[in-house]
């Protein structure tokens, strides 16, 4: 079983839908929750970053973790076209260790978003 | 501010051959992670360096390689290639050691025929 589980999607919504991203983790000592936006031949994007529990929002994306449930979301509101691309949930745990420097990501969700 | 740089963008070696792939991180980053990621593995971590240490080490075999210098530049190599090892390689930057928080370069292809 994977440390983080991501569904691959591929997800399709029309413009201006509400999209929800999803990802499950086993790994209790994950603090830190990122997720990442990748367009075809390029390198992710960081597009939030969270500590613990809790929700952010940055203009159209909301990100939301429930550490009890072990389960983190990131929200698009009024989803574009320019939104199209791969998704991916990234985690890691307090520094020290084994976490020095490491992220341990989903297998990313490809979303496409048509006019 | 620029980003994350790597070079070369793009490389084709055959089997048993050897390469070194560079990263420049965002000026005032003094750590630099490394990825590997292909269409079945997705994103793994390789390692990580911070004032020219590696700090920490993915579970990938010692042909996998790494080094950092003075000024925080950093190249990985990787000896004896094999098939597998055709991925995109991701270099990503933060501002010190143990913040999580990273920036991704645009990587560099490697394909082995």
């Amino acid at each position: 079983q994977k440390e983080v589980e991501q569904d691959p999607g591929p997800l399709s919504v029309p413009e201006g839908a509400i999209v929800s991203l999803n990802c499950t983790y086993s790994n209790s000592a994950f603090q830190y929750f990122m997720w990442y936006r990748q367009y075809s031949r390029k390198g992710p994007e960081l597009l939030m970053y969270t500590y613990s529990s809790g929700n952010k929002e940055d203009g159209r994306f909301t990100a939301q973790v429930d550490k009890s449930s072990k389960y983190i979301s990131l929200f698009i509101r009024d989803s574009q076209p320019s939104d199209s691309a791969t998704y991916l949930c990234a985690m890691s745990g307090d520094a020290g260790g084994t976490s020095y420097g490491k992220l341990t990501f989903g297998q990313g969700t490809i979303l496409t978003v048509h006019p | 501010k620029a980003g994350v740089t790597q070079t070369p963008r793009y490389l084709i070696k055959t089997r048993g051959q050897q390469v070194t792939l560079s990263c420049s991180p965002i000026s005032g980053h003094r750590s630099v992670s490394w990825y590997q990621q292909t269409p079945g593995q997705g994103l793994q971590f390789l390692f990580e360096y911070f004032s020219e240490t590696q700090r920490n080490k993915g579970n990938f075999p010692g042909r996998f390689s790494g080094r950092q210098f003075s000024n925080s530049r950093s190249e990985m190599n990787v000896s004896t290639l094999e098939l597998g090892d055709s991925a995109l390689y991701l270099c990503a930057s933060s501002i010190t050691q143990g913040y999580n928080e990273q920036f991704f370069g645009p990587g560099t292809r490697l394909t082995v025929l």
